[in-house]
């Protein structure tokens, strides 16, 4: 099966600094990537996602790379804000419509 | 339009009972799936559907049955509950599986 590796579980950044986040899947044939946001108590939304035909995607502040060759996939949060403030998870799908989802980053913006 | 419903939000459970969470959606998604969330844990997939009359089984699919009779309702059984599983349970649903999923608001089951 899939296994989906993501660093850092933690992360403390100044407001208005970069926040990076970085997955690693095993299984080369997964080929879709959603990131979701987790907010204490509250059910995870979708931020962005990305299929595996594409490198890149941005939406505003947020962006996501993927690297096929290397099985990662990132995401980027510029110009962070308080409200950012959350849990984020990673996810592979495979090609037996199953996700793996990575074990999350808590992400903490200091203003 | 209310999205994804999932009910009980709260339940306590003996060892040994049993019991079916409930999970409907109104947005006419083929795709379902039912999530346990533990601590550090991420969320792991139980049971996923990809359209009405087919079910299959996901990473850890062993305590828990599901059917998927009509394309709004996915309900997830706890067959014969232990402590194990207690843990927070979503229900999702997206169009296809490779779209944006929505999920329920969760249920927090305790198993004593």
């Amino acid at each position: 099966g899939e296994n989906v590796e993501q660093h850092p579980s933690t992360l403390s950044v100044q407001e208005g600094d970069s926040a990076v986040i970085k997955c690693t899947y095993s299984d080369s044939a997964s080929n879709y990537f959603p990131w979701y946001k987790q907010e204490l108590g509250k059910r995870p939304q979708l931020i962005i996602d990305i299929r595996s035909n594409v490198g890149e995607k941005k939406d505003q502040r947020i962006a996501v790379t993927l690297n096929k060759t290397a099985k990662h996939f990132s995401l980027h949060i510029t110009e962070t804000q308080p409200e950012d403030s959350a849990v984020y998870f990673c996810a592979a799908l495979n090609t037996g419509n199953q996700f793996y989802f990575g074990t999350g980053t808590s992400l903490t913006v200091i203003p | 339009n209310a999205g994804v419903t999932q009910t009980p939000k709260f339940q306590v459970l003996k060892t040994g009972q049993s019991m079916t969470l409930q999970c409907a959606q109104d947005m006419n998604h083929e795709y379902m799936s039912w999530y346990r969330q533990d601590p550090g844990m991420g969320l792991r997939l139980i049971h996923y559907s990809v359209g009405a009359g087919i079910t299959d089984q996901g990473e850890v699919p062993n305590g828990y049955n599901v059917s998927r009779s009509t394309t709004e309702d996915f309900p997830l059984r706890l067959l014969s509950a232990a402590p194990s599983q207690t843990s927070v349970y979503f229900c999702a649903s997206s169009p296809f599986a490779n779209t944006e999923a929505f999920f329920g608001q969760g249920t927090r089951l305790t198993v004593v």
